[in-house]
């Protein structure tokens, strides 16, 4: 089956870096996403990555992709409280045309 | 524009009832995504419409899910009768044309059913 997979928990300290990280098994996905979710709220596309990418950077935020690994991280550079959130990896497999979410991961950012 | 609406925000029902959700999708988009979130499947696509037609439902876990998307500007998702285990929070979002793009978030509903 398609499944995205993602640690569930990653805690760090204000002003570290965070790397979250996430396995998926569609090869042909074309692009892949990371989504925030701040509490009580919806989904927010974060970033995305083009599959024939390595690396996609966006100021504070790095995207790695490797694809002969099918692993994806997401690094926070200098995190910050308002980090703190769920952050979910994405896929579109190539036999649907639905985003398939792993699972989060929460972020806690201690002060 | 105001976002993705979605009402109400929080329904609390009892086993049997019928419960409708409801969304208003962003002005000018042609996808619209119901998704569930729980704590142990996480997020899951319920249906996918495109231009109002429904276009992959294979994840309305069963007939008592139904969802209708009679315009451009609102859909529901019907649960009748509902159960205990449909409590979740329910999110719609749209996106301009289909999965790939970005996909917009209601603020979701959160459902119990006692």
């Amino acid at each position: 089956g398609e499944d995205v997979e993602q640690s569930l928990f990653l805690s760090v300290r204000e002003g570290d870096s965070s790397v979250i990280n996430c396995t998926y098994t569609d090869s042909s996905s074309t692009y892949l996403y990371w989504y925030k979710q701040e509490p009580g709220a919806g989904l927010q596309l974060l970033t995305y990555i083009f599959s024939n990418m390595d690396m996609k950077q966006d100021q504070r935020l790095t995207v790695l992709l490797n694809k002969k690994d099918k692993h994806l991280s997401l690094r926070i550079a200098d995190t910050q409280t308002g980090d703190s959130a769920i952050y979910f990896c994405a896929e579109i497999p190539g036999s649907q045309g639905n985003l398939i979410f792993g699972k989060g991961t929460k972020l806690s950012v201690k002060p | 524009d105001a976002g993705v609406i979605q009402s109400p925000r929080h329904e609390v029902t009892e086993m049997g009832q019928e419960v409708t959700l409801r969304c208003k999708p962003i002005s000018g988009h042609n996808s619209l995504f119901w998704y569930r979130q729980t704590m142990m499947r996480g997020l899951e696509l319920l249906i996918y419409f495109n231009n109002n037609v429904p276009i992959d439902d294979s994840g309305m876990p069963e007939d008592r899910f139904s969802a209708k998307m009679p315009n451009a500007s609102f859909s529901t998702l019907k649960i009748q009768p509902s159960e205990p285990r449909d409590s979740a929070v329910y999110f719609c979002a749209s996106s301009l044309q289909g999965a790939e793009d970005e996909q917009f978030f209601g603020p979701g509903t959160r459902l119990t059913v006692l």
